[in-house]
């Protein structure tokens, strides 16, 4: 079965203050695919980064990066100097190659304080 | 940029009632798909359709849900008799590939659509 866990319910930060975001994954497939998603305040579902089983290489998008350790089955997002926008509920997900449904994780809710 | 559109917003109804919520997926995708949110939980899937059927669902998808792709554009859930366990966001998505045969290709979810039953 697959299992997608983001230990971190809430967190809470200053402005400018760098953050990481926790998601731990399980599976027995060898070949998925790990994505993040943005749920703002608004509510719609925004997609951030999806990243393929056989792609360990981290990936850095302006203030955004992914951190993907196969050995420890995780798939982190660090937000550097973050802002007010980046409060939202992020979401890790993951899909096999033989399915396409999404596996979800319960989100963490991320607060930026001005 | 092309993006995947959900009418209404928010819908309410009352406990008993069938209730039609509507998706438009972006133009050129195949693979559409639906999800429920109940409030401040994780984001559930409950089916995925592709060429005018049914490829995926979950156990949450039991007799009471339906899905229709009725023309070109429309891909549609149909809950028959609502509980008032099925209020929820229910999120659309779609995408151009099965999801995990590409590089490039991901879902594309819709803004939602607030199902209140009373």
């Amino acid at each position: 079965a697959q299992k997608v866990t983001q230990a971190q319910t809430e967190i809470s930060v200053v402005e400018k203050e760098d953050v990481t975001l926790d998601c731990v994954y399980e599976t027995r497939d060898t070949t998925y695919y790990l994505f993040w998603y943005k749920q703002p305040p608004s509510g719609e579902l925004v997609f951030l980064i999806r990243r393929n089983s056989f792609d360990e290489q981290n990936e850095i998008s302006g203030r955004y990066s992914w951190n993907f350790q196969k050995s420890t089955s995780s798939f982190n997002f660090t937000i550097t100097a973050s802002q007010v926008v980046d409060s939202a509920v992020y979401f890790c997900a993951l899909t096999l190659n033989t399915g396409n449904q999404f596996y979800f994780g319960t989100g963490t809710s991320l607060t930026v304080i001005p | 940029e092309p993006e995947v559109t959900q009418t209404p917003s928010h819908q309410v109804t009352q406990m008993g009632q069938e209730v039609i919520l509507r998706c438009v997926p972006i133009s050129n995708h195949l693979y559409f798909y639906w999800y429920r949110q109940i409030l401040g939980q994780k984001v559930e899937f409950l089916v995925s359709f592709y060429n005018n059927e049914i490829s995926e669902k979950s156990e949450i998808f039991d007799d009471q849900f339906s899905v229709e792709r009725p023309d070109g554009s429309n891909f549609t859930l149909k809950i028959r008799s609502t509980k008032l366990e099925d209020s929820a966001m229910y999120f659309c998505a779609s995408s151009d590939l099965k999801t995990g045969t590409s590089a490039t290709d991901t879902q594309y979810f819709g803004p939602g659509t607030r199902l209140t039953v009373l």
